[in-house]
C-alpha cells in the first residue's frame, strides 16, 4: 500500500460542467503531480506542485488548475469540461530531495457526456 | 521536447521464453529512464530505473545512449509477469514530470 489515495474512483459529468478531483498524498511527500491517461495511451503530465505552488506544467490549457494543501492533500480542477477530458486522472507524490520514487494513486475515472 | 516510443502494443510469449520490451526515446540532454508496471486492477508502480542498475523480479534494462534505447529484458518469462509495462523519461531536473510511452501489454501464456 503506497498511501496515495484518490477520490472519487469514478465520476460522470456533463459537458460544460466543472469537476474537482482529490488526492491524499503520503505523509512527508511535498511534491505532487497530476497525469491524464486517455484510453490506450500512457499517462500525460498535467502539472506539478511543490510546497503549494505550481512548479511545472505540461501542454494543458488554463482550465486545468490545481491546489496543494499543507496537509499533503491536493486537488485537480477542470472547468468547462469537454468530451475529450474523459480519461483516468492519476496523481503521484514524492518527497523532493533524496532518492525516492513517485508513488501513484489508483486514479479517478472521469466520463464526460 | 522529449518523446518515448514503445512500438509494440501487445507482446505475447510462452512461459519460460525470453522477454524483451522495447523502448526508444528522444531527448537532447541526459534523461533518467524508468520502467513502470501496472498489474491487473492495481495501480501504476515503479519497476526499475536506469540509475540503479538493478534487477527487479528478474527484469533488467540497460540505457543505450547511442541507440537512445532502454529495453526491458527478462531471460525466462513467468505467468505473473503478465501486465502493462510503461517506459518513462524524466528530464534533468524534471521533478515529477515524467513522459510516458503508450505502453506494452505483456501476456505470458502457459
Amino acid at each position: 500500500e503506497t498511501g496515495v489515495t484518490q477520490s472519487p474512483t469514478h465520476l460522470i459529468k456533463t459537458r460544460g460542467q466543472q469537476v474537482t478531483l482529490r488526492c491524499s498524498s503520503q505523509s512527508g511527500h511535498n511534491t505532487v503531480s497530476w497525469y491524464q491517461q486517455a484510453l490506450g495511451q500512457g499517462p500525460q503530465f498535467i502539472f506539478q506542485y511543490y510546497r503549494e505552488e505550481e512548479n511545472g506544467r505540461g501542454n494543458f490549457p488554463p482550465r486545468f488548475s490545481g491546489l496543494q494543501f499543507p496537509n499533503y492533500s491536493s486537488e485537480l480542477n477542470v472547468n468547462a469540461l469537454e468530451l475529450d477530458d474523459s480519461a483516468l486522472y492519476l496523481c503521484a507524490s514524492r518527497n523532493r530531495g533524496g532518492r525516492t520514487e513517485a508513488f501513484f494513486g489508483q486514479g479517478t475515472r472521469l466520463t464526460v457526456v | 521536447a522529449q518523446r518515448v516510443t514503445q512500438p509494440e502494443k501487445l507482446l505475447s510469449v510462452f512461459k519460460g521464453a525470453p522477454v524483451e520490451l522495447k523502448c526508444n526515446y528522444s531527448y537532447s540532454g541526459s534523461p533518467e529512464l524508468f520502467w513502470y508496471v501496472q498489474y491487473s486492477r492495481q495501480r501504476l508502480q515503479l519497476l526499475l530505473r536506469h540509475i540503479s542498475r538493478e534487477s527487479i523480479k528478474g527484469f533488467t534494462a540497460d540505457l543505450n545512449k547511442g541507440e537512445t534505447s532502454f529495453h526491458l529484458k527478462k531471460p525466462f518469462a513467468q505467468e505473473e509477469d503478465s501486465a502493462m509495462y510503461y517506459c518513462a523519461l524524466k528530464p534533468t531536473g524534471g521533478g515529477n514530470k515524467l513522459t510516458f510511452g503508450t505502453g506494452t501489454q505483456l501476456k505470458v501464456e502457459l
